[in-house]
């Protein structure tokens, strides 16, 4: 039983396509986050939504827009894709509470753009 | 803001070894946590350790321990009997407010046979 799960878990698209990558979580957690993970290895945080609500918005192209439909899902749409754009893409949930819970990962989605 | 700085880039270490992995962090907060995220080949991000700042006792699990001085801001995970299975990125993270997750730019460890 996948906790965090993202679909799909490969990508190669054109230069200039829309793209979509979903991710759910049945941990019942109430926070949800996007990471993008370059070729340096760099994890860096987009998004992150609290019970279906945008908490973090980091500085991101607004061609990226997250949809949480539900605090289970947290989707990742991307337009207009670059080459730039290419990288792993991590899908995290957290529990509620106080501080220290950990965040989890999902398995990454490897977006190649050509 | 919260930096999370890895100042060795690649370490190795042979099989059997103890190595340690640096990690440092800026923060004005007082209670804040902080983490240790391995990273093998797959990409799967794993958790190895974690620490509350209010806890002086320096976190254990089996061979990954850590010493954590929380007056430096330096939080740094010890590998003991190193495993060929230990090869992977090893990300420092630090967490505040429930949701401000931070990570490092990750040192890349191999253990070598």
């Amino acid at each position: 039983d996948t906790a965090v799960s993202q679909t799909p878990k490969y990508l190669v698209t054109q230069m200039g396509n829309d793209k979509s990558i979903k991710c759910e979580q049945n941990l019942g957690h109430d926070t949800m986050y996007w990471y993008k993970q370059d070729s340096k290895k760099f994890l860096k945080i987009m998004f992150s939504y609290n019970n279906k609500e945008l908490i973090i918005n980091e500085t991101v192209p607004n061609r990226f827009s997250p949809k949480s439909p539900d605090k289970a899902h947290l989707n990742l749409h991307i337009n207009s894709l670059e080459l730039g754009d290419s990288a792993v893409y991590f899908c995290a949930s957290q529990p509620a509470g106080l501080g220290g819970n950990t965040i989890y990962f999902g398995e990454g989605s490897w977006l190649t753009v050509v | 803001a919260q930096t999370v700085t890895q100042s060795q880039p690649e370490m190795s270490v042979q099989e059997a070894e103890t190595v340690t992995l640096s990690c440092t962090y800026d923060t004005s907060e007082n209670n804040y946590y902080l983490f240790w995220y391995k990273q093998p080949p797959s990409r799967q991000m794993i958790l190895v350790i974690r620490q509350e700042a209010y806890k002086q006792q320096n976190a254990t699990e089996n061979r990954f321990s850590v010493n954590f001085q929380k007056a430096a801001k330096s939080f740094s995970l010890k590998i003991s009997d190193s495993q060929l299975g230990d090869t992977a990125m090893y990300f420092c993270a630090f967490m505040r407010g429930g949701n401000q997750f931070y990570f490092g730019t990750g040192t890349s460890l191999t253990v070598i046979p």
